[in-house]
């Protein structure tokens, strides 16, 4: 079975500044998918950027941006000048590729804090 | 404006009530979702119904019972819980492409959960 690990449970960081979001995986998997979902204080939970196992480009969106490292099972949010609403608990999840597998896989959470 | 909508917001019941949560869709999507987030733990999958038909049960206890009438409602029906359950019960709906899964590449679009607290 994959697990995720998310190994921070808290971050903060100064508003404008740049802050790194940790995410392991275990998988015997080779093609499947990553995830990070932000959930900010009103619940709903919000995708912010995925990145499929077989590209080999980091996936970006914005002030957003992942270090995915595939061999070592990495895959880090980097969140650039940081805002006031990034304040959010963030989760990474996996979901494989494999045909009739359809559930997300989550880590356990990091929030997030914006200091301003 | 979220595209998928939870009711009720709230609830607390006790543990000899019967009451249901249900979530709306308007994405168009053909796969539904029902989570679990208890505090201080992962978020955990319950159910998966795809195309109306449930291709997942996480080995859910029986005191839940989803029903899906139609690919945009999924409701869960609750009786007889336990002080455990108490949690945010977050639904789900993706667009997938195929009934097995196939191109899951698709993210999930989530409601913004029902809070239940058990007496």
């Amino acid at each position: 079975a994959q697990t995720v690990t998310q190994s921070q449970p808290e971050m903060s960081v100064q508003e404008a500044e740049t802050v790194t979001l940790s995410c392991t995986y275990d998988t015997s998997e080779s093609d499947y998918y990553l995830f990070w979902y932000k959930q900010p204080p009103s619940r709903q939970m919000i995708l912010v950027i995925r990145q499929e196992a077989y590209k080999q480009q980091n996936a970006t969106e914005n002030r957003f941006s992942v270090n995915f490292q595939k061999a070592a099972k990495s895959f880090s949010l980097k969140i650039s000048d940081s805002q006031l609403g990034d304040a959010a608990m963030y989760f990474c999840a996996y979901r494989s590729a494999n045909q009739g597998a359809q559930k997300l896989v989550f880590g356990q959470g990091t929030r997030l804090t914006i200091n301003p | 404006e979220t595209g998928v909508t939870q009711t009720p917001r709230h609830l607390v019941m006790g543990m000899t009530n019967k009451k249901s949560l249900k979530c709306e869709q308007h994405l168009g999507h053909n796969a539904m979702y029902w989570y679990k987030q208890s505090a201080k733990k992962p978020l955990e999958l319950m159910f998966v119904y795809n195309f109306k038909e449930q291709t997942e049960n996480n080995s859910v206890p029986s005191r839940f019972s989803p029903e899906c009438p139609n690919s945009s409602h999924l409701f869960l029906h609750l009786h007889t819980l336990q002080p455990e359950d108490s949690a945010l019960y977050l639904c789900a709906s993706s667009q997938d492409r195929h009934r097995t899964g196939l191109y899951s590449n698709q993210p999930q679009h989530f409601g913004d959960g029902t809070r239940l607290s058990i007496l």
